[in-house]
Order: structure tokens, then sequence, then C-alpha cells
């Protein structure tokens, strides 16, 4: 079965750093793209950025580019998604998922279960 | 950047109905289009990609049409499990949602 597996809730003060993770297992971790997306409280869904493991080619929508760092650590299979400074607006739901790519069309599949990411003074 | 417009944001409907989600791009996008379901608390899960391609295992009362900027997403008779949010998506941009509910 395809999973990925995401890290924990984490509660953060603006200003600090943070990395979370996303570990696939089922698949061949570096022929599938791996892409971020966010949601808001009460929001909807917003593209953050898309990562190749196999070669860390890694795309990032404009506004998300110099926000955040994704990265992947091929030998174990884990994807991670990364902040320098937290802002209160970070303050979201942060789902990774299995990329599909070809040409201008891409898609998700599955999903991992989200990590709920606070930012709170 | 390319827009993407659903419509409507929100619909109410009963077991039984047939129900069309509406999402127009600002431009031409080919048939570069996916379906996501949303439910309350859960990750989205994937219905249709490529405009028309039903995803494995996904119900065939959902089905997909739509090329250029005109695309629909069509359930064709509701049962209980389908009221969720649904969004469209094309590239790096994802539509506002559709709110499903019972009426």
């Amino acid at each position: 079965e395809v999973q990925l597996v995401q890290s924990g809730a984490e509660v953060k003060k603006p200003g600090e750093s943070l990395k979370i993770s996303c570990k696939g297992s089922g698949y061949i971790f570096t022929s599938y793209w791996i892409g971020w997306v966010r949601q808001m409280p009460g929001k909807g869904l917003e593209w953050m950025g898309i990562i190749y493991p196999h070669d860390s080619d890694t795309r990032y929508s404009p506004s998300f580019q110099g926000q955040v760092t994704i990265s992947a650590d091929k030998s174990i299979s884990t994807a991670y998604l990364q902040w320098i400074s937290l802002k209160a607006s970070d303050t979201a739901m942060y789902y990774c998922a299995r990329g599909f790519l070809t040409g201008s069309n891409n898609w998700f599949d599955p999903w991992g279960q989200g990590t709920l990411v606070t930012v709170s003074s | 950047d390319i827009q993407l417009t659903q419509s409507p944001s929100f619909l109410s409907a009963s077991v039984g109905d047939r129900v069309t989600i509406t999402c127009r791009a600002s431009q031409g996008i080919s048939s570069y289009l996916a379906w996501y379901q949303q439910k309350p608390g859960k990750a989205p899960k994937l219905l249709i990609y490529a405009a028309s391609t039903l995803q494995s295992g996904v119900p065939s009362r959902f089905s997909g049409s739509g090329s250029g900027t005109e695309f629909t997403l069509t359930i064709s008779s509701l049962q209980p499990e389908d009221f969720a949010t649904y969004y469209c998506q094309q590239g790096i941009t994802f539509g506002q949602g559709t709110r499903l509910e019972i009426k």
C-alpha cells in the first residue's frame, strides 16, 4: 500500500525554525515527485512546491518561493518542509502528497495525513 | 498566472440527486485538470485526473469532463458519504472549493 506518513503537530513561537517531514512507503520513492500543500484554518488548498527525490529537482510556487525550503533524503524515503523564521501567518495544516508531473499537468495521490503547525507567542 | 473559478461555492442537495460542479480556467489548459474530495478533518482524496480519468477505487458515479477553459465534475446519484468539499487543480493553482451539503 502506498502511504505517506507525516510528522506530528507542532506548536512554535514566532521567529523559531521548524522542519516537518513526510515519509513515503509502498512505492519507489525516487520515481515520483513529492508535493507540499498548505491549508490555512477554514480555507482552501494552496500549492507550495514539489521535489523529485531522485535528483532533488525542486519547484516552488511564486507565493512560497523564499518563504520555505523543500528538501528530500532519498536514503530514508523522506521529504521535508522547512522554515527559518516562522510567522503567525504560517499557522496552517500542511499536507504532503505523491506527485505526478507530465508537462503542464500535475496531480497528487495519495496524500499524507497532514501536519498541523501552530505559531503563537 | 492561471486562475480557477469554481461554481457554485456552496451547494445543497439531497441523497440521490445528480449534481454538477464547474471549474473555469482563466486561459486554456487543455485537459490538465484534477478533482479532489475533502471531508472535514481529513486529507484531500484524488477523484479524477487529466479532466476525465477516474482514479482507481473511486466510485463510477463520479465523472469529469471538459477541456480548454470549462470543466465539470458530476456525481450521478449522491450518496451520504459524498457530502464534502470539492476542489479542482491545474498546475500550481487550486480552485476555491465547492462545499456540498445535505439539503
